[in-house]
């Protein structure tokens, strides 16, 4: 599968711990972004990469989040001191820069819950 | 602000009934909109873009400027159009959605 993968696919985790999660875009991509999906919504922005660059951060990003792109490959998103708000699907999607509106490919998500 | 709205959590239909889902925006330029689809247990996917005017699986929308929409359309459904839309907007390179549309399809 030469689609956006996500690891895990399920995460419960207790209020106060940390946890980071992965995601491999396509590729030959070299944007990626995270969103939040929470029940009833649509996805919301989180972040993006261009390569290794994080060019934004949504508001809605306190400073217990935290993402990464090292190598321009692969991200991770790590919330530290979870709460129970942050339980919600967290998505990643991964686009080539053409520069006009890419389209985004997204992966299957990570459910976390915080119990 | 940008915004995207889909006024209908819910629409059903009897299998061949045309099939109208609605997707209104606030945007100041010229807008890039999308379509995505997520069918039970599976990710989203985009169906349709308004820039490539391709009809995807029976379904197209056009984008009307003076009453800032973008609809869905199909003109008879089937049952495997049963999914969850999300209507798009772009903004800044990241995506606006709105609260997505479950379209059921009876048999």
């Amino acid at each position: 599968d030469t689609g956006v993968s996500q690891d895990p696919r399920h995460k419960i985790t207790k209020r106060g711990q940390n946890v980071t999660f992965r995601c491999d875009p396509i590729s030959e991509h070299n944007r990626l972004y995270w969103y939040r999906q929470t029940l009833g919504q649509g996805p919301e922005f989180l972040t993006y990469f261009q390569n290794e660059a994080q060019l934004e951060k949504s508001r809605l990003l306190s400073d217990r989040f935290s993402a990464e792109r090292p190598k321009g490959s692969f991200s991770t998103l790590e919330i530290q001191r979870t709460e129970q708000g942050d339980s919600a699907m967290y998505l990643c999607a991964s686009s080539l820069n053409s520069g006009r509106a890419d389209t985004q490919y997204f992966g299957p998500g990570t459910r976390l819950t915080v119990l | 602000a940008q915004r995207v709205t889909q006024p209908e959590k819910l629409l059903s239909v009897f299998k061949g009934a045309p099939v109208e889902l609605k997707c209104n925006y606030s945007y100041s330029g010229s807008p890039e909109l999308f379509w995505y689809v997520q069918y039970s247990r599976q990710r989203l996917q985009l169906l349709l873009r308004h820039i490539s005017r391709e009809s995807i699986k029976g379904f197209t929308a056009d984008l009307n400027k003076g009453e800032t929409s973008f609809h869905l359309k199909k003109p008879f459904a089937q049952e495997e159009d049963s999914a969850m839309y999300y209507c798009a907007l772009i903004y800044t390179d990241k995506l606006i959605f709105g609260t997505g549309t479950r379209l059921q399809v009876f048999p």
